[in-house]
């Protein structure tokens, strides 16, 4: 079993729809949980960032985190086709780090 | 500042030659982080530098990789008798924070390896 778990999309929805991306994952020492946006031939760059259990807002993005059920979510709300790309979920136990394989959005306009 | 670089982008060898492979972080980065991404994949850890210091080995595939950070800032991935297997987009990562507090990473546009 892969330390973490991403459905790979697929994932196509129209402008302005409200996306939900998500990951499970089974190590318990996880502690940070990340969201990163990678645009084709480019390197990921970081979205968001948590800590801890709850949720975290930055303009359309919310990352969700329920350690509890081990799984977290990206809302991007007001899709855009600037959104299009390839989002990963990644994880850390402070020291190293675990990527899922990526999701791939496109929002078509 | 620029940010981080890798070279070269582009490296084709043949199964059983040695390649070696370039990262300059960020200028004043204190952690420097190796991943290999295979395409349609999300980046695997190999390895990590605190300055100079390599805490973690446990992600590099067998012993034919082997990384370098000898003054705490550039760093080499060096992969010994190459196999097809190997070839992947090599990614380099700085942070400016030491590993365990878990900063951003830096990502570099990677080194495609293609192993003939």
């Amino acid at each position: 079993q892969k330390e973490v778990e991403q459905d790979p999309g697929p994932l196509s929805v129209p402008e302005g729809a409200i996306v939900s991306l998500n990951c499970t994952y089974s190590n318990s020492a996880f502690q940070y949980f990340m969201w990163y946006r990678q645009y084709s031939r480019k390197g990921p760059e970081l979205l968001m960032y948590t800590y801890s259990s709850g949720n975290k807002e930055d303009g359309r993005f919310t990352a969700q985190v329920d350690k509890s059920s081990k799984y977290i979510s990206l809302f991007i709300r007001d899709s855009q086709p600037s959104d299009s790309a390839t989002y990963l979920c990644a994880m850390s136990t402070g020291n190293q780090f675990y990527f899922g394989t990526g999701t791939s959005l496109t929002v078509i306009p | 500042g620029a940010g981080v670089s890798q070279s070269p982008r582009y490296k084709v060898t043949k199964r059983g030659q040695d390649v070696t492979l370039r990262c300059d972080p960020i200028s004043s980065h204190a952690t420097l982080y190796w991943y290999q991404q295979a395409l349609g994949q999300g980046p695997e850890f190999l390895t990590y530098f605190n300055y100079e210091a390599q805490p973690d080995k446990s992600g590099l595939p067998s012993d034919r990789f082997s990384a370098e950070r000898p003054e705490g800032s550039i760093s080499t991935l060096t992969i010994q008798r190459t196999e097809q297997r190997d070839s992947a987009m090599y990614r380099c990562a700085s942070s400016p924070g030491l590993a365990g507090v878990s900063d951003e990473q830096f990502f570099g546009p990677g080194t495609r390896l293609t192993v003939l």
